[in-house]
C-alpha cells in the first residue's frame, strides 16, 4: 500500500538552529511532492510542492526541501528556525498513474517546537 | 479572497444525531476532498469528487455521505454519528486533477459523545 512516513514525530529545537525533518514514500510511479504547515488551531497552510523539473525546491518562509528519487525521499530543510516556526509539519505524497484519484496521502506530522 | 469556507467551525452532537458539516470553494475548482485528521495519523482521505455528480470514496469512507450538487459545495453528511467519528475535519479543494494544490478549508472539531 502506498504510505508516508515522516522520521520525527517530535523535535525540540532552539531558536536559530538548522532543521531537517525526514519525509520518505512508498511508491514507485511519478509523484506530486508536498509539505503543509498547521500552526497550531489553524488549517493546513501550503510551504513548498514539487511537481517536476529542479529536485531543489524553495517555499516560503526559508524553508527548502529536496526530492531524491532513488531514496524515495523529500526532505524539509531550514537554515535557522524561529520560534514563529513552531507548528505541526506534514509531508503529503500524490501518486501520478493510471488510477489516479487525486489523493493525497499524508504522514503522521511532526510537531516542531522552536524555545525562544 | 480565494478560499475554502467550513461551517461550523466546533461541534458536540450524540451519538446517532444527523449532522452535515458544510464546505464551499469560491475559485471554480473542479476537485473536491473531505480529509479527517487523528493524532498520530495524519489526515485520511473520506470522500473526493472530481466534478459535480462525481463523488468516490477515498480511505476512510465508512460512515459518511457526500454530494455534488453544485462546483462550490461539497458538504459531509454524518447520517448516525459514533464517537469514533471524533475528529478534525478539513475540506480541500484543487483546480483540477492535474498538477495542481490543494487549498484547505479551516477545519471543523466535531466531538461525538
Amino acid at each position: 500500500a502506498q504510505s508516508v512516513s515522516q522520521h520525527n514525530h517530535h523535535v525540540i529545537l532552539s531558536e536559530a538552529a538548522s532543521l531537517e525533518l525526514g519525509c520518505n514514500y512508498s511508491y514507485g510511479g511519478t509523484v506530486n511532492l508536498f509539505w503543509y504547515v498547521q500552526y497550531p488551531g489553524q488549517h493546513l497552510q501550503l510551504l513548498l510542492k514539487y511537481f517536476s523539473g529542479d529536485p531543489l525546491v524553495k517555499g516560503i518562509k526559508g524553508f527548502e526541501a529536496e526530492f531524491i528519487k532513488s531514496k524515495f525521499s523529500f526532505n524539509l530543510r531550514k537554515p535557522s528556525v524561529q520560534w514563529s516556526d513552531t507548528a505541526e509539519y506534514f509531508c503529503a505524497v500524490r501518486p501520478i498513474g493510471s488510477s489516479n484519484t487525486g489523493k493525497l496521502i499524508f504522514g503522521q506530522g511532526t510537531t516542531l517546537q522552536v524555545k525562544p | 479572497e480565494a478560499q475554502v469556507t467550513q461551517n461550523p467551525r466546533y461541534l458536540i452532537t450524540v451519538t446517532g444525531k444527523k449532522l452535515t458539516v458544510t464546505c464551499s470553494q469560491n475559485m471554480n475548482h473542479e476537485y473536491m476532498s473531505w480529509y479527517r485528521q487523528d493524532p498520530g495519523l495524519g489526515l485520511r482521505q473520506i470522500y473526493y469528487s472530481m466534478n459535480v455528480e462525481v463523488t468516490d470514496k477515498g480511505d476512510v469512507p465508512e460512515g459518511y455521505k457526500v454530494s455534488r450538487k453544485e462546483k462550490r459545495n461539497f458538504p459531509l453528511i454524518l447520517e448516525s454519528p459514533s464517537p469514533n467519528q471524533t475528529s478534525l475535519y478539513f475540506c480541500a479543494s484543487r483546480l483540477s486533477l492535474g498538477n495542481t494544490e490543494a487549498f484547505f478549508g479551516q477545519g471543523t472539531r466535531l466531538t461525538v459523545v
